[in-house]
């Protein structure tokens, strides 16, 4: 069966410094892959998607994804985190032939010190 | 244009007694999708409607759990009788198109139920 596992259920960065939310997949064939925002007492927003193409993917707010085939992750970054990005990641991946369904990570509380 | 309405947001109840939610999703999307999400985890798959039939319910218990979507459009999700195990958030969401593995699905705010 399908995984997504994000490494880390809490990270912890300062202002100012680089966000790095890691998710690894397991799939022979690379399915489509999403990264989900959720903000407290909110629903989820889409932040990006990987669908074909460029695999470094650009989403809202500054953060970036880069897919990696050989490593089958497709991580999460932000070169520079704001006390705003405090809320709670999720990644999300389609695999082929399932309905088009998400399967989705356990999530990643991003904590912003000042 | 408007996003994917939800009610209650919050609900709190006893063991045993019923409660339903509602969901209306983005105007002219296909496909619509109920979730559970426990704290700490990722949201969990409960069934999923294209338009007002049923695609996947395989994950519903169906045993207390029921869905409908009719008309296609605004969709209820009930609990009878419910356990303390069902305390949760109940996310709905839309896509426009059905069978597109990269279409973005839209979320509601959800609604917290609290089963005492």
């Amino acid at each position: 069966a399908q995984s997504v596992t994000q490494l880390g259920s809490h990270v912890s960065v300062s202002e100012g410094a680089l966000v790095l939310l890691r998710c690894n997949y397991s799939s022979s064939v690379p399915p489509y892959l999403f990264w989900y925002v959720q903000y407290p007492n909110q629903g989820l927003q889409l932040l990006l998607k990987y669908t074909t193409g460029a695999t470094l993917v650009k989403g809202i707010n500054g953060f970036e994804a880069e897919f990696k085939k050989s490593e089958t992750s497709f991580h999460l970054t932000k070169p520079s985190a704001h006390m705003s990005d405090a809320a709670e990641y999720f990644c999300a991946v389609s695999p082929w032939g399932s309905n088009y369904q998400l399967i989705w990570g356990a999530g990643t509380k991003l904590i912003i010190k000042p | 244009e408007a996003g994917v309405a939800q009610s209650p947001r919050y609900k709190i109840i006893e063991k045993r007694q019923s409660v339903a939610f509602w969901c209306n999703p983005i105007s002219g999307h296909a496909t619509l999708y109920w979730y559970q999400q426990i704290l700490g985890q990722g949201p969990k798959l409960l069934i999923q409607f294209q338009n007002n039939g049923v695609v996947d319910d395989s994950q519903l218990p169906k045993d207390r759990f029921s869905a409908e979507r009719l008309k296609g459009v605004d969709s209820t999700l009930k609990i009878q009788p419910a356990k303390l195990e069902d305390s949760a958030v109940y996310l709905c969401a839309s896509s426009l198109r059905f069978g597109q593995a990269q279409e973005t699905q839209y979320f509601g705010p959800g609604t917290r139920l609290l089963v005492l």
